[in-house]
């Protein structure tokens, strides 16, 4: 059955530091979203990205986020300067529209922790 | 964001009986709604799903039941087994393509053999 990776399964990084969090969807598909999960709370939506441009963004989502496509096959998540509340775990989604209805297909998550 | 609520963080049930976990919305532009499993390490897995012009959806031991004039939707698991145990989410989304999906809190279901 295909699936969504995510590399790499665990980031520890410093404070300050930059991070890509990198992606493959499932092929065929053509929604891409980013969301997240701080420890204890909800999963969250980050920013969802259709036809290589955002489709729309959650108020999380400042400058300091980026999404990319570069090669028609990854799906990049960078945080430019970390803080130590980006620490979480970062989940990769993908989405195509099928006759059995509407879900999305998600990675199994990237680990965050900056320090 | 209170949009998805699921009030129960936990629930414990025997092997063999009904699981039934529970979610409440508050958004009235929600009209598609989804139940995802999670084991730990690994990312949402998605099980069933309930459009709005539907009161329930089955699929082997799942049902999902949903009550729009409540704004309240339920899934049964019957029978339960132990490996049924992670923890659950509700979701919901409008039926546009490729919109954001709202999770609520999870409810962490135990099935003890």
């Amino acid at each position: 059955e295909p699936e969504v990776t995510q590399t790499p399964s665990h980031q520890v990084t410093q404070m300050g530091q930059e991070v890509i969090l990198r992606c493959v969807p499932i092929s065929n598909h053509l929604y891409f979203y980013w969301y997240r999960q701080i420890l204890g709370q909800k999963v969250e939506f980050l920013v969802s990205f259709y036809n290589n441009e955002i489709s729309e963004k959650s108020e999380i989502f400042d400058d300091q986020f980026s999404v990319e496509r570069p090669d028609g096959s990854n799906f990049t998540l960078k945080i430019r300067s970390t803080k130590l509340e980006d620490s979480a775990m970062y989940f990769c989604a993908s989405y195509l529209r099928g006759l059995k209805g509407s879900e999305a297909f998600f990675g199994q998550g990237t680990r965050l922790t900056v320090v | 964001d209170q949009q998805v609520k699921q009030n129960s963080p936990s629930l414990s049930v025997q092997e063999g009986r009904i699981s039934i976990l529970n979610c409440d919305y508050t958004n009235s532009m929600f009209d598609y709604f989804l139940w995802y499993k999670k084991y730990p390490a690994e990312g949402p897995t998605f099980l069933i799903s309930i459009s709005s012009i539907k009161d329930k959806n089955e699929d082997g031991r799942f049902t999902v039941f949903l009550n729009k004039s409540a704004k309240h939707l339920s899934l049964h698991i019957v029978p339960s087994q132990p490996g049924d145990s992670a923890v659950y989410f509700c979701a919901a989304k409008r039926e546009t393509s490729g919109s954001r999906l709202t999770f609520g809190e999870g409810t962490q279901l135990t099935v003890n053999p």
